[in-house]
């Protein structure tokens, strides 16, 4: 069972113009949510994240945002770039207990099947 | 600064042959993972290491074990190989434990499994 989908598995965009990449969760329990970016034959990198008890995150050109009531979460990036081309990928974890701050949560991240962007010239 | 680094980068296995990934970071963080990525399934932990000398499971630990002898490696063991084990194997790090705590990923290991 899918907990976190990325239903979009490729997109692309005109340089310039906005790319919005989306992401849907089923556990209510997840309160933390992460986006990657991967470039062919490396690694994923963090990007951005977000914690539940905000709605919005920026970071230059990129924004999450996180609709609760929907379990939806959405990437922005603005405008868009050619160097932007990667899969994204979000994730989530849960926390039992929060706001008492505890010593995990990347054990438990769940990651979506990722987006494929491509940024037009 | 080399970050994480995964040898070999690509390795093709008979059934049953067994083989040890590496992985080796230079950043000093105490917590270290063990990652498997396949089409349509998204990124799912394997085993982790939350220091040296620590190992524990993930979402999908059978058929691997790990070790985490000295802080700066950790070791995927693949015993008896097999073809549901195709995949690409990253291996990331992080300095903490908690989530807010970005997870720093090697180039990964594209292994096949014939």
């Amino acid at each position: 069972d899918q907990q976190v989908k990325q239903n979009s598995p490729s997109l692309s965009v005109q340089e310039g113009r906005i790319s919005i990449l989306n992401c849907d969760y089923t556990n209510s329990m997840f309160d933390y949510f992460l986006w990657y970016k991967k470039y062919p034959a490396e690694g994923p990198t963090f990007l951005i994240s977000i914690s539940s008890i905000k709605d919005k995150n920026e970071d230059g050109r990129f924004t999450v945002f996180l609709n609760k009531s929907a379990k939806h979460l959405s990437l922005h990036i603005v405008p868009s770039q050619p160097g932007d081309s990667a899969v994204y990928f979000c994730a989530a974890s849960a926390h039992p207990g929060r706001p008492n701050p505890v010593n995990f949560g990347n054990e438990k991240l769940t990651f979506g099947t990722g987006t494929r962007l491509t940024i037009i010239p | 600064n080399a970050g994480v680094t995964q040898t070999p980068k690509f390795r093709v296995l008979k059934t049953g042959q067994s083989m040890t990934l590496l992985c080796a970071q230079d950043m000093n963080h105490e917590y270290m993972y063990w990652y498997r990525q396949d089409p349509g399934m998204g990124l799912r932990l394997i085993h982790y290491s939350v220091g040296e000398g620590t190992t524990a499971k993930g979402e999908v630990p059978d058929g691997y074990n790990v070790s985490r002898l000295k802080k700066q490696n950790f070791l995927l063991g693949l015993e008896s190989a097999a073809p549901s084990q195709t995949s690409v194997y990253f291996c990331a790090s992080s300095y903490s434990l908690r989530d807010n705590s970005p997870l720093h990923f090697g180039n990964g290991t594209r292994l096949t499994v014939t």
